[in-house]
């Protein structure tokens, strides 16, 4: 079975500076999928970022960029030039690549506030 | 655009009621799943179905059912309502493929009094 850590249940950051939130991850598998999923304040989670592990070049989506150490089962995300529309929860989460049914194993979510 | 619905945004309920929440998906997706979410517990998984009429149990199955009678819409069940089933229930669903992302309706906030 798969398990995923957030440690830090919550965090905050000023505008426009740089912040990273960590996530640790334990599993058996070699080929596997991590997700970065965020959930504004009364709205609708939504993917943030995708990185497969099998590939070693970390994504990348315009502001949000992931630092990922597969030896040592660490998948961080870094938001930089932080805007106020960051504010939310934050998940981490592994997905096996193996079969088709593409089950999500979540962690405990990380509240980030950004401060005006 | 992925769009993903449940029939309610807020529900209250009393004890023992039958409870049905509802999701719709307009993608063709074939997977779709129901999760909780609950303060530091994070979401975790209650059943999903990857065809219509198939299903699997999930991490948390207990004091529910589902019901996917048609690819698009697929139901969750409480059949009698307990307290410990307040929570933020959200319905999600991707395409049967390896590694797809899923993508979230906005969630139920369920009240059992």
């Amino acid at each position: 079975a798969q398990t995923v850590t957030q440690s830090q249940p919550e965090m905050s950051v000023q505008e426009a500076e740089t912040v990273t939130l960590s996530c640790t991850y334990d599993t058996s598998e070699n080929n596997y999928y991590l997700f970065w999923y965020k959930q504004p304040p009364s709205r609708q989670m939504i993917l943030v970022i995708r990185q497969e592990a099998y590939k070693q070049q970390n994504a990348t989506e315009n502001r949000f960029s992931v630092n990922f150490q597969k030896a040592a089962k660490s998948f961080s995300l870094k938001i930089s030039d932080s805007q106020l529309g960051d504010t939310a929860m934050y998940f981490c989460a592994f997905m096996k690549r193996s079969g088709a049914n593409s089950k999500l194993t979540f962690g405990k979510g990380i509240t980030l506030s950004v401060r005006p | 655009d992925v769009k993903v619905t449940q029939s309610s945004r807020y529900l209250v309920k009393r004890t023992g009621e039958k409870v049905f929440l509802e999701c719709v998906q307009d993608m063709d997706h074939e997977n779709m799943f129901w999760y909780r979410q609950d303060p530091g517990l994070g979401l975790r998984l209650i059943y999903f179905s990857y065809d219509v009429k198939m299903k699997e149990k999930g991490d948390i199955p207990e004091g529910y059912s589902v019901s996917r009678e048609k690819k698009e819409r697929f139901s969750l069940i409480l059949e009698s309502a307990s307290t410990n089933q307040t929570s933020m229930y959200l319905c999600a669903s991707n395409r049967l493929a390896v590694g797809e992302t899923q993508y979230f309706g906005p969630g139920t906030r369920l009240l059992v009094l």
